[in-house]
């Protein structure tokens, strides 16, 4: 069965303090990795995927790195508006589209 | 806005009733899928439609389910409805059935509250 942990839980940061949230995945045969952002009471918003180890994507202050076993979003000098639980998901290996998720990392940046 | 569009956004309702949630999916998406949030359970997928038929099923209960009409909309059936069906109930959509060229689009939910 396909599972996807995130870690923490929950981060707090100072505006400006740079830190990482972990996905790790476990996965027979990666089709590849999301990551989208929620914020409270809104649908997720997708962010970036990643289909290779090795690979990264770059937004903005987000950057996400990927290899075989887990997944790193990196922030670089957080602003309060990136604020929002940071969800990844791996797509399941059935005839469809599903997504498996993880449960989320609730970041709080303060300024 | 994301384009997908979900009605009603809130919806209260008592103990073994039954409810309708309603997904227009982006214009040009084939796919629909439902997924369930609460606190305790996280993003759970429920079910996907793709061009009217069902593609693929998650842990959906029985006295859920849903079906996709000819104009793409799809609708969410929700029948004796329980304390714990309480959560925010999102419908995503996208281009194709099966394979990952971008992430699905999410609307912005309808929150479901039984009591």
């Amino acid at each position: 069965e396909d599972q996807v942990t995130q870690s923490p839980e929950a981060l707090r940061l100072q505006e400006g303090e740079s830190s990482s949230l972990n996905c790790s995945y476990t996965v027979s045969g990666l089709r590849g990795l999301f990551w989208y952002r929620q914020d409270p009471g809104k649908g997720p918003e997708f962010l970036f995927t990643l289909y290779s180890a090795g690979e990264e994507k770059e937004k903005e202050r987000l950057k996400a790195t990927l290899t075989k076993k887990e997944s790193f979003l990196h922030i670089t000098a957080p602003k309060p508006e990136d604020s929002a639980t940071y969800l990844c998901a791996v797509p399941g290996n059935n005839a469809g589209n599903m997504l498996t998720f993880g449960g989320g990392t609730r970041l709080m940046v303060k300024p | 806005d994301s384009g997908v569009t979900q009605t009603p956004k809130h919806l209260i309702t008592a103990t073994g009733q039954r409810v309708t949630l309603r997904c227009s999916p982006r214009s040009g998406d084939l796919s629909v899928y439902w997924y369930q949030q609460s606190l305790d359970q996280g993003l759970q997928f429920l079910i996907q439609y793709y061009n009217g038929e069902e593609r693929a099923k998650g842990n959906i209960l029985e006295r859920f389910s849903a079906q996709q009409f000819p104009d793409l909309h799809s609708e969410l059936n929700l029948s004796s409805l329980e304390l714990g069906d309480s959560a925010l109930y999102f419908c995503a959509s996208s281009v194709f059935s099966y394979g990952f060229q971008g992430g699905y689009t999410f609307g912005s939910g309808t929150r479901l509250t039984v009591v």
